[in-house]
C-alpha cells in the first residue's frame, strides 16, 4: 500500500475485555515497530520485528500484552484483560533494514484505546 | 538506564524567524539521531537523520546539529512559516549503523509559528 495503515482508528472497550489492534506495514518494509503514546507524552517502545520473529520484545509492559507478525506483512496487537491504564494512541510504523537503509520509520496514523 | 530530554515547554516564536529546539541525552551512545514531526491525531513523519559521525545536517530550512561529547543535538528551523506549527521528537537510533532496532524518543517540543 501507498502508507501504514492501522485498524481500527479508535477503539473503546470496558475494563477487562480484551482488544486486537491491527497494522498493515508498508509492502517490502522487512522491520515493523509498536509504540504507545500516552496523552501529551513522547512515543514509549513496545516491540520490533524483524520479519516474523521479534528479537526485542523488551517494551511490552506486562504479559497482558502480545504481538504477533505474519510474514513480512501484518500484525497485531493483543491486549488482555484491559485496564484504564492502557488507554493510549497506539502507533505501528515500518522499515527497510539493510545497507544503506537508514531505519527511517514510517508510521500509521494510529489506533487510539479508550478503557472504560 | 537511556534518558532523552527535549525542551517541555512549548516554542511560540514569530514566523520569519528561526526555531532552536533542542535534544539532550545521557548513558547511551547511538549511532545515529532522528528528528520527526508529528502534528495532531497523526503518526510522526521523518525529517533528517544525523549519524554520529557528522556535525551537521541540512535540509531546505532545516539543520541539525550533532554534538556527541556533550551528548547534544540541536534542531534549527529558518525562515519559520505558520505551517511548521507542530510536535517536534527526537530519536535516538541503535547502536550499531544500519541495523533495525528501536527508537528511543523523547517528548517532544511543541512549536507554535504566529503570523
Amino acid at each position: 500500500g501507498a502508507g501504514v495503515s492501522q485498524s481500527p482508528s479508535n477503539k473503546v472497550t470496558e475494563k477487562g475485555k480484551d482488544v486486537e489492534l491491527r497494522c498493515d506495514p508498508i509492502s517490502g518494509h522487512t522491520a515493523l515497530y509498536w509504540y504507545r503514546q500516552r496523552l501529551g507524552q513522547g512515543l514509549e517502545f513496545l516491540i520490533y520485528f524483524q520479519g516474523n520473529s521479534a528479537p526485542d520484545k523488551s517494551g511490552l509492559p506486562s504479559d497482558r500484552f502480545s504481538a504477533e507478525r505474519t510474514g513480512e506483512s501484518v500484525s497485531t496487537l493483543t491486549i488482555q484483560r484491559t485496564q484504564q491504564e492502557d488507554s493510549a494512541v497506539y502507533l505501528c510504523a515500518s522499515s527497510i533494514l539493510g545497507a544503506g537503509a537508514l531505519n527511517e520509520q514510517f508510521f500509521g496514523p494510529g489506533t487510539r484505546l479508550t478503557v472504560l | 538506564s537511556q534518558k532523552i530530554e527535549q525542551n517541555s515547554e512549548a516554542l511560540n516564536i514569530q514566523e520569519g524567524k528561526t526555531a532552536t529546539l533542542t535534544c539532550n541525552y545521557t548513558n547511551y551512545s547511538p549511532a545515529y539521531l532522528q528528528w520527526y514531526r508529528q502534528d495532531p491525531g497523526r503518526g510522526p513523519v521523518f525529517l533528517l537523520l544525523i549519524r554520529e559521525n557528522e556535525k551537521e545536517k541540512r535540509k531546505e530550512r532545516l539543520k541539525v546539529t550533532f554534538d556527541t561529547t556533550l551528548k547534544q543535538s540541536l534542531f534549527h528551523i529558518t525562515a519559520s512559516q505558520p505551517a511548521d506549527s507542530a510536535t517536534y521528537l527526537c530519536a535516538l537510533g541503535p547502536m550499531i549503523y544500519n541495523q533495525g532496532g528501536k527508537l528511543i524518543f523523547g517528548q517532544g517540543t511543541e512549536l507554535s509559528v504566529k503570523p
